[in-house]
């Protein structure tokens, strides 16, 4: 049963565009989402957050969007930068139900190609 | 600036034997959780403490696996009698408890089970 679904394993996108990452999830009760970043080797490293009440959220190049009706959430990246290449989890939380594990998703490889 | 730590970071280990793995959360963090991660997959839940108090286990956490956080700061992760199937990525991470908390992970110790 995946809460969490990245249904695209992989994304290649060039240098100074922007890059769109999609996560969808099933669960109502989760009111909290979050995007990490993952190198090789390495743990998952926080990105940005969104709240439940909130629409979108910005923190200098990356943008998260959230749309409740369609239980889907992306991350926008522009511009594009080499080092933005690593896998990117999606992860959400359902605080309301007592519990503050994350779920997440199987990731997206981004590639950004100079 | 010290982040979350966790020791060892690789293990090679034969089928049977006992394994335990350490993790330093952030200092003023008293929540900390476990996670483990297997391979094209994101990191599955296994289990939190609350200063020393484990309030929630995953059902992926079989009799095999205990979990200790003695004083409230760091904590353990043994897994007895190993399994070719316990090899993954099992990752610390730590917040400070909020209804909408961001959970700041560690490198990860590598676990190979022969």
């Amino acid at each position: 049963d995946q809460q969490v679904k990245q249904n695209s394993p992989s994304l290649s996108v060039q240098e100074g565009r922007i890059s769109i990452l999609n996560c969808d999830y099933t669960n109502s009760m989760f009111d909290y989402f979050l995007w990490y970043k993952k190198y090789p080797a390495e743990g998952p490293t926080f990105l940005i957050s969104i709240s439940s009440i909130k629409d979108k959220n910005e923190d200098g190049r990356f943008t998260v969007f959230l749309n409740k009706s369609a239980k889907h959430l992306s991350l926008h990246i522009v511009p594009s930068q080499p080092g933005d290449s690593a896998v990117y989890f999606c992860a959400a939380s359902a605080g309301t139900s007592g519990t503050y594990k994350y779920i997440f998703g199987t990731g997206t490889r981004l590639k950004v190609l100079a | 600036d010290t982040g979350v730590s966790q020791d060892p970071r690789h293990k090679i280990t034969k089928r049977g034997q006992n394994v335990t793995f350490r993790c330093d959360p952030i200092s003023e963090h008293n929540r900390l959780y476990w996670y483990r991660q297997t391979l094209g997959q994101g990191p599955e839940f296994l289990t939190y403490f609350q200063n020393e108090a484990q309030l929630e286990k995953s059902r992926l956490l079989s009799d095999r696996f205990s979990a200790e956080r003695p004083k409230g700061s760091f904590s353990t992760l043994e897994i007895q009698r190993t399994e070719q199937g316990d090899s993954a990525m099992y990752l610390c991470a730590s917040s400070l408890a909020a209804y909408q908390e961001t959970q700041y992970f560690g490198p990860g110790t590598r676990l190979l089970v022969l």
